[in-house]
């Protein structure tokens, strides 16, 4: 099993739709980190998430970090073409650095 | 199976050495990446092949030398080693079997290697 899950494995949806990435970690997170994956230029950072009930917002996207649940969610609201493409967390656990299964999401205008 | 798959997981060296840091994947991707992970966790892209071939060349020091053998090994060779050079090196892999363009892949990433230069 994977130490760290993300959920949907795919997305598609309607532009102006809101969507939801899930990602849950077996182990405590120390910190939780959201990419883009472009290619050409690599993983695109997003946003750092360290402590429980933090949540941090930047344009239309939104990270919440449960930490009590070891998991992260993230939120696009009023998704445009521009957010297509794979979206991969990846964890801190301390002594180790996960990285998710990637969540790919196309939107459709 | 390992997908993709790192060694050594750790690399503990004197500054001024030469060391390789080996990657291999068994996906059949087109395309193997390397990352650079700051101390702040931050990844930095390296290095991109694309059969065999180098598509992506950061402004990286030219001690830092990738090799591809055949498309399912990208190695990284680092001159002189340097004190700055202690980080964490993620290898990855995609198939990009499209080419270059707008198309994404999902990259997968090996386990890391945690080098540290005394």
């Amino acid at each position: 099993s994977q130490e760290l899950e993300q959920s949907p494995q795919s997305l598609i949806v309607q532009e102006g739709k809101n969507l939801t990435i899930n990602c849950t970690s077996s182990k405590t997170l120390y910190g939780l980190y959201w990419y883009k994956q472009k290619y050409g230029e690599g993983l695109i950072f997003l946003m750092m998430l360290q402590k429980g009930g933090e949540e941090k917002s930047h344009e239309k996207i939104t990270a919440k970090l449960d930490e009590k649940k070891q998991q992260s969610s993230l939120h696009i609201t009023a998704s445009q073409p521009s957010h297509a493409g794979i979206y991969l967390c990846g964890a801190d656990t301390g002594n180790q650095f996960y990285f998710g299964t990637g969540t790919s999401l196309t939107v459709i205008p | 199976d390992t997908a993709v798959s790192q060694t050594p997981k750790y690399l503990v060296t004197q500054m001024g050495n030469d060391k390789s840091i080996k990657c291999e994947q068994n996906l059949g991707h087109d395309t193997m990446y390397w990352y650079k992970q700051d101390s702040k966790k931050f990844l930095k892209i390296m290095f991109s092949y694309n059969n065999k071939e180098l598509i992506i060349n950061e402004t990286v020091p030219n001690r830092f030398s990738p090799k591809s053998p055949d498309k399912a090994h990208l190695n990284l060779h680092i001159n002189s080693l340097e004190l700055g050079d202690s980080a964490v090196y993620f290898c990855a892999s995609s198939q990009d079997s499209m080419g270059l363009g707008s198309y994404q892949e999902t990259q997968y990433f090996g386990p890391g290697t945690r080098l540290l230069v005394l």
